[in-house]
């Protein structure tokens, strides 16, 4: 149980389109879903919050007209990246809270999004 | 503010030899302590976490942790290590008022023939 599917898996794409991310949570319900990036040897770095039915909360330095987040449902986070720039390649991961689990909010991560911008 | 510190980058060590991977953490606030495991190009896998309770955790693969709250730290070891457990290893304190993971830099355990 407690699976999370991002896709696409792996994305390249032009410098100035948009690309967009998904991520679903299969089996259960995520009233939150997280977003991270990670860099090359690198950590993970938290992007944003998100939560069903209501605004993303970003973290600082996080431009948020550029990276769009959509939680639309309980088991779908979407994340675009606008306009993107070669600067913007990383590998995007997700990760989602069940939705009982409050009180320890245990994440439970996607596969992660290889994008790379030409 | 919170902050997570694992105290080393890389970790060499031969299969079946035991490993200390290290992790000390600051917070004024109640936290959970999570080890995480990631493979190349994947996401990560939880090993294991400190909830309450019990201060020795145990968890997959044969890993376990101990929460000492005195010194702060929430070190991960493994009696026998595979050429398997070759990965980056990340810690992560979960804030409790807003689940938020902070992660550390992670570490490399690379394990050797």
């Amino acid at each position: 149980g407690a699976v999370v599917s991002q896709h696409p898996s792996w994305v390249i794409c032009k410098s100035g389109t948009s690309v967009k991310i998904e991520c679903r949570s299969l089996d259960f319900q995520a009233t939150t879903m997280f977003w991270y990036r990670q860099f090359p040897k690198q950590s993970l770095m938290l992007m944003a919050t998100s939560n069903e039915g209501s605004k993303a909360t970003y973290e600082q330095g996080v431009e948020k007209d550029k990276f769009l987040i959509n939680h639309a449902s309980l088991t779908l986070s979407t994340l675009t990246v606008t306009s993107a720039h070669p600067e913007d390649s990383s590998f995007y991961i997700c990760s989602a809270v069940l939705v009982p689990d409050r009180t320890t909010y245990e994440q439970y991560f996607g596969p992660g999004t290889r994008l790379t911008v030409t | 503010a919170q902050s997570v510190t694992q105290l080393d980058s890389q970790v060499p060590v031969f299969e079946e030899a035991p490993v200390e991977l290290r992790c000390n953490y600051s917070s004024s606030v109640s936290v959970y302590l999570f080890w995480y495991v990631q493979y190349p190009n994947q996401g990560l896998q939880l090993l294991l976490k400190y909830l309450s309770g019990s201060t020795l955790v145990k968890g997959i693969n044969g890993f376990e942790a101990e929460f000492n709250k005195s010194q702060t730290s929430f070190h991960l070891r493994k009696p026998s290590v595979h050429i398997s457990d070759t990965a980056e290893y990340f810690c992560a304190v979960s804030l409790s008022n807003t689940g938020k993971l902070i992660f550390g830099q992670g570490t490399t355990l690379q394990v050797k023939p």
